[in-house]
């Protein structure tokens, strides 16, 4: 079974621009959930989608929206971007993610803000 | 948001154990979680704690405590290809919250 795959892989943007992240899950599952990760701050939860629909949302501007498709592949996006943006962005799907249900990360987008 | 709290960073000798512990916020807790991180690469599931006591899975291991908000990863032997970070993370409220991670520096 194919793993979780986001592309691309490594991105590099300007400041004011807006980028978009893709993701596709493991096949099967239906949840997937957004992370950010940066050195400073670890593995911040960004937003978590379902069926198409967002379940759970982190404490992130608005800059940063979400959206999942039928298929269960998802996407982020990131507007005016800040340097401060600048991590690894990582997704992570999960069959439906209750308590029991594993996480399984893709290996995440590198972006990086100039 | 949820404090997860992990040392930053611990070394280690190959073949010995080592216990990074993890403390977490109880309200709304339904799971603890290990993930192992290697540098540049995804992190991977390691374990899976949400009743009291010990969980093995050969090297490693995990215990919970429910009641004090804690949880610890054993590392058994360790190896070289034993450092990278490991990240707890707690499941509160239908939300997966993360700790910063322990970098495990394990040398020979």
């Amino acid at each position: 079974k194919a793993g979780v795959t986001q592309t691309p892989r490594y991105l590099i943007k300007t400041r004011g621009q807006q980028v978009t992240l893709s993701c596709s899950p493991i096949s099967g599952h239906r949840s997937v959930s957004w992370y950010q990760q940066t050195p400073g701050q670890g593995l911040q939860f960004l937003f978590e989608y379902f069926s198409e629909t967002q379940r759970n949302k982190g404490n992130f501007p608005g800059r940063f929206s979400g959206r999942q498709f039928s298929n269960s592949r998802s996407e982020m996006n990131v507007s005016t971007l800040e340097l401060g943006d600048s991590a690894l962005y990582l997704c992570a799907s999960s069959l439906v993610q209750t308590s029991t249900d594993t996480q399984y990360f893709g290996p995440g987008t590198r972006l990086t803000v100039l | 948001g949820q404090n997860i709290d992990q040392p930053t960073e611990m070394t280690a000798t190959e073949g010995a154990i080592v216990q990074i512990n993890c403390t977490y916020q109880t309200s709304g807790f339904n799971g603890l979680f290990w993930y192992q991180q290697h540098a540049g690469e995804a992190p991977t599931f390691l374990s899976y704690n949400v009743l009291d006591g010990l969980e093995e899975k050969g090297r490693f291991s995990s215990f919970l405590s429910r009641s004090k908000g804690y949880s610890y990863l054993l590392l058994k032997e360790l190896q070289m290809k034993d450092s990278a970070s490991y990240l707890c993370a707690s499941y509160n409220f239908n939300k997966f919250y993360f700790g910063s991670g322990t970098k495990l520096n394990v040398k020979p």
